[in-house]
């Protein structure tokens, strides 16, 4: 059973567009929800993360948004540039035990 | 710098050899460092959660005779994948528990490509 679903599964957009990922999960005793950014043979890098008291969250171009009734939560790079083209993750997290389950992946690539 | 440091990044070897794979906490001390598979444009899936000075725990479907984990110290876990195979080819990551869940750093990965 997948936990956290993910999409899209890729995207392409134009430079100084914005990029919009979203995700969904099932279990509501997630508490903690990070994007991760892994550009290829790299592992990932934590981005941004939220938790569910707050409804947005924002640094520097990337905003999460959160909808804790609706169980989504969706990452958007504003001013999308050729350097934000990797992959994004977003994954959710217990409160004990820091398991990380992870969405599907979206592969963006930013078009200059 | 980095905060986690694990080696080699690439190996290549034949079927049947087995191959180490090591993660260290650069900058703390890791009680809990996980590992994880990642094939080709997929997601990560966790594979075991390694516990210093303890057995690791293994997720569903993961043989602990064929991938072993050792985490001797607070600084070093090692990921051994015995009688390695084709099907045994991907990417492994290690990530470290640094205390909290804001500071979970993941190493650069292994390229595993058996033969």
């Amino acid at each position: 059973q997948q936990q956290v679903k993910q999409s899209p599964q890729s995207l392409i957009v134009q430079k100084g567009g914005i990029s919009i990922i979203n995700c969904a999960y099932e279990n509501t005793a997630f508490d903690y929800f990070p994007w991760y950014q892994q550009f290829p043979g790299k592992g990932p890098a934590l981005l941004i993360a939220i938790r569910p008291d707050v409804s947005e969250k924002k640094e520097g171009r990337f905003t999460i948004s959160f909808n804790k009734s609706a169980k989504q939560f969706s990452l958007h790079i504003m001013d999308s540039q050729p350097g934000d083209s990797a992959t994004y993750f977003c994954a959710a997290n217990k409160a004990a035990g820091n398991k990380l389950t992870f969405g599907g992946g979206t592969r963006v690539l930013v078009k200059p | 710098g980095a905060v986690v440091s694990q080696h080699p990044s690439r190996v290549i070897c034949k079927s049947g050899t087995s191959v180490k794979i090591e993660c260290r906490s650069l900058d703390f001390q890791a009680t809990t460092m996980f590992w994880y598979r990642q094939f080709p444009k997929q997601s990560l899936m966790l594979m075991a959660t390694s516990n210093e000075g303890s057995k690791a725990t293994y997720e569903q479907g993961v043989e602990k005779d064929k991938f072993l984990i050792n985490h001797a110290s607070l600084t070093l876990s090692t990921l051994t994948v015995t009688s390695a195979h084709p099907e045994d080819s991907s990417f492994y990551i290690c990530s470290v528990n640094g205390g909290r869940r804001e500071k979970l750093f993941f190493g650069s990965g292994t390229q595993l490509s058996v033969l």
